[in-house]
């Protein structure tokens, strides 16, 4: 067990719809990172946020957005949803370090769009 | 955009036999860390190696870096059936903003008993 916590397991909703999945991190971890997975572009980075300030963005689309409250659980949301965004997201957690930035990852929600 | 690539792409061996694993990346990093991922799971942290570091052991794992040559190695000696995964080698690339972690395609292995 990573520590990160991440709702829902599972996520199956129609093309055009918006989700929101929730991470948790490691108690003690001020940065958090959002992933996704597919398997044509492999593991991609979203985004990061470090004590609810967005610190550096990815390959994360326009219709995507994420924020970090003041607890430091956050929320990636997707809208207009398209096929193509079916995918694995992952969420993990670290300590602010650019040598020492092991990263926690929490179990992941699958997002199936149809 | 990918910066690790890891080679090979899958890799089938018997248990106790060791297993080796390649990464090639792009830029200059302040570490390379390996990963595992089981069947969809979520990935578990296996090793962190920093960009002055040339060797790094933990347990039946050996790294190596090689940063004149951009590449890694990843060694698991006496594999088990348990240790069939997929593995991922990840960059911390220095000057970016940030502390993302940039990640390879993956290397499948099946350890069979």
């Amino acid at each position: 067990d990573s520590g990160v916590t991440q709702t829902p397991k599972h996520l199956i909703t129609a093309t055009g719809q918006r989700v929101t999945l929730r991470c948790s991190p490691r108690s003690g971890d001020l940065s958090v990172y959002w992933y996704q997975q597919s398997l044509d572009q492999g593991l991609q980075f979203l985004i990061q946020y470090y004590n609810g300030e967005e610190r550096a963005k990815g390959n994360i689309l326009e219709r995507f957005s994420a924020q970090q409250f003041p607890d430091l659980h956050s929320e990636l949301n997707l809208s207009s949803l398209e096929l193509g965004d079916s995918a694995l997201y992952f969420c993990a957690s670290s300590v602010e370090s650019r040598v020492y930035n092991e990263q926690f990852f929490g179990p992941g929600t699958r997002l199936t769009v149809l | 955009s990918q910066q690790g690539e890891e080679d090979p792409q899958a890799l089938s061996i018997q248990e106790g036999e060791n297993a080796t694993m390649n990464c090639s990346y792009k830029t200059s990093i302040n570490n390379l860390q390996w990963y595992r991922q089981n069947s969809g799971r979520g990935l578990v942290h296996l090793i962190l190696i920093r960009s002055n570091e040339r060797e790094k052991h933990s347990g039946r794992l050996r790294v190596t870096l090689d940063t004149s040559k951009k590449s890694s190695s990843l060694l698991i000696t006496a594999s088990r059936a348990a240790d069939t995964a997929s593995y991922f080698c990840a960059t911390n690339v220095a000057n970016q903003a940030g502390t993302a972690l940039i990640f390879g395609k993956g290397t499948t292995l099946s350890v069979s008993s």
